[in-house]
């Protein structure tokens, strides 16, 4: 079993649309959790950390459930710029572990 | 404040040959981290630098792979025969401390094809 899984999608969405990503990870003792963007060909950028109390930032809201060791992101009114592969990560074991990703396709 | 500088950006060598790649991290940032990014999956972690020791390379293909961070700056990552499978991107990437609360910084990657 992947420490982090993720649905690999690609979610094909039309401007304006919601969005919503899941992952889950196998370790309990994970101690801090974050989503990374990373466009094509480019390398992954910190977009935003997770927490259990839920984070907002814009049109971004990201949410942690421990008990279900379960995070979310949810893109709201999404415009063409947000196209890219979003990675679950969680911190463990001293060290950032990467779910696959999930590819997002924004279409006009 | 510039960013993670790698390279080269393109490697392509044949399976056996060797291979090297370097990095300079961000000025002052003492982890440093060496990730393998396989097409369609996430980076995994090939090897962790604190300063110029080994954290963690429970991960690093030793009988081919080898890395080094002399002085606790620049780091480079050698690979010592190619196979096929080692075809990826490997990104380099720095924080500022282990536990990376701040983010991770990458850099480009080097992207390598071996045929």
């Amino acid at each position: 079993r992947k420490e982090v899984e993720q649905d690999p999608g690609p979610f094909n969405v039309p401007e304006g649309a919601t969005v919503a990503f899941n992952c889950t990870y196998s370790n309990s003792a994970s101690q801090s959790f974050f989503w990374y963007r990373q466009d094509c060909r480019k390398e992954p950028k910190l977009l935003m950390s997770v927490y259990s109390s839920g984070n907002e930032d814009g049109r971004f809201t990201a949410q942690l459930n421990r008990a279900s060791q379960y995070i979310s992101l949810l893109i709201r009114d999404s415009k063409l710029s947000d196209s890219a592969t979003y990675l679950c990560v969680v911190f463990n074991t001293g060290k950032l572990i990467f779910g696959q990703g999930t590819t997002l396709q924004v279409k006009p | 404040e510039a960013g993670v500088a790698q390279s080269p950006r393109y490697k392509i060598i044949e399976k056996r040959q060797s291979v090297a790649f370097w990095c300079n991290p961000i000025s002052g940032h003492a982890t440093l981290y060496w990730y393998q990014q396989i097409l369609g999956q996430g980076p995994k972690l090939l090897i962790q630098f604190q300063n110029n020791g080994v954290v963690d390379d429970s991960q690093l293909p030793k009988d081919r792979f080898s890395a080094e961070r002399l002085k606790g700056v620049d780091s480079t990552l050698k690979i010592q025969p190619a196979k096929l499978e080692d075809s990826a991107v490997y990104l380099c990437a720095s924080s500022l401390e282990r536990r990376g609360l701040g983010g991770y910084t990458f850099g480009s990657g080097t992207r390598l094809t071996v045929v």
